[in-house]
């Protein structure tokens, strides 16, 4: 069964300081990885996507790296601004024959402090 | 281009009383998601449709149903509510296995 665990559950950080959200996974066989981003009482905003074939992408001040090896997922964002306060979440796809569900960590609520 | 919408936005039920859902996809996209949040945890996956069939779930009870009509939209029942299906339920669409995107959500409050 995959299991998807993040880390940090919350961060609070200041205006323009560059921050590293972790994500773990427990079975390397995925399809990709998504990065969300979801504001109080909200749905979901798709960040990055990334194909279990790359490494990483990048949108904006995004950066998201993949390591499925080792069962990783790092998304960085740079320069940070309070418009980014919201909890960020990954979601792995498995290869799996039919079907396409995301297993989704808990996230971790990011607050950015002007 | 309209993104995935749900209906209705909030719904107050009472426990025992049963709730339907509804979602339509994205313009172009063939199969629906449907999932769980409840407070402070991430979505957990309840069913997917494609081709007006349900191609995989999630460990949830057959309280939890779910209907694709051809126009690709579709509908969440819940039967006999608890107290613990209180949650944001959220419905995704996608065109395959590729990318999924979220609708804004169902706020089901059980009372």
């Amino acid at each position: 069964k995959q299991e998807v665990t993040q880390i940090p559950a919350a961060l609070s950080v200041p205006e323009g300081e560059n921050l590293v959200l972790n994500c773990s996974f427990t079975d390397s066989a995925i399809y990709n990885l998504q990065w969300f981003r979801q504001d109080p009482g909200k749905g979901l905003t798709s960040l990055l996507l990334i194909q279990s074939s790359q490494r990483e992408q990048t949108s904006g001040r995004l950066n998201a790296s993949l390591d499925k090896s080792s069962g990783r997922s790092t998304l960085y964002i740079a320069a940070s601004q309070p418009g980014d306060s919201a909890t960020y979440l990954c979601a792995v796809k498995l290869q799996e024959t039919s079907g396409s569900r995301l297993t989704f960590g808990e996230g971790t609520q990011l607050t950015v402090n002007p | 281009d309209a993104g995935v919408t749900q209906s209705p936005t909030h719904l107050i039920k009472t426990r025992g009383q049963q709730v339907t859902l509804r979602c339509s996809p994205k313009s172009g996209h063939d199969t629906v998601s449907w999932y769980q949040q409840a407070l402070g945890q991430g979505p957990q996956f309840i069913f997917q449709y494609y081709e007006e069939e349900e191609r995989q779930r999630g460990n949830f009870p057959d309280r939890f149903s779910g209907h694709q009509f051809p126009n690709y939209s579709s509908e969440l029942n819940v039967n006999a509510l608890l107290l613990g299906d209180s949650a944001l339920y959220l419905c995704a669409s996608s065109l395959g296995v590729i990318e999924q995107y979220f609708g804004p959500g169902t706020r089901l409050t059980v009372t």
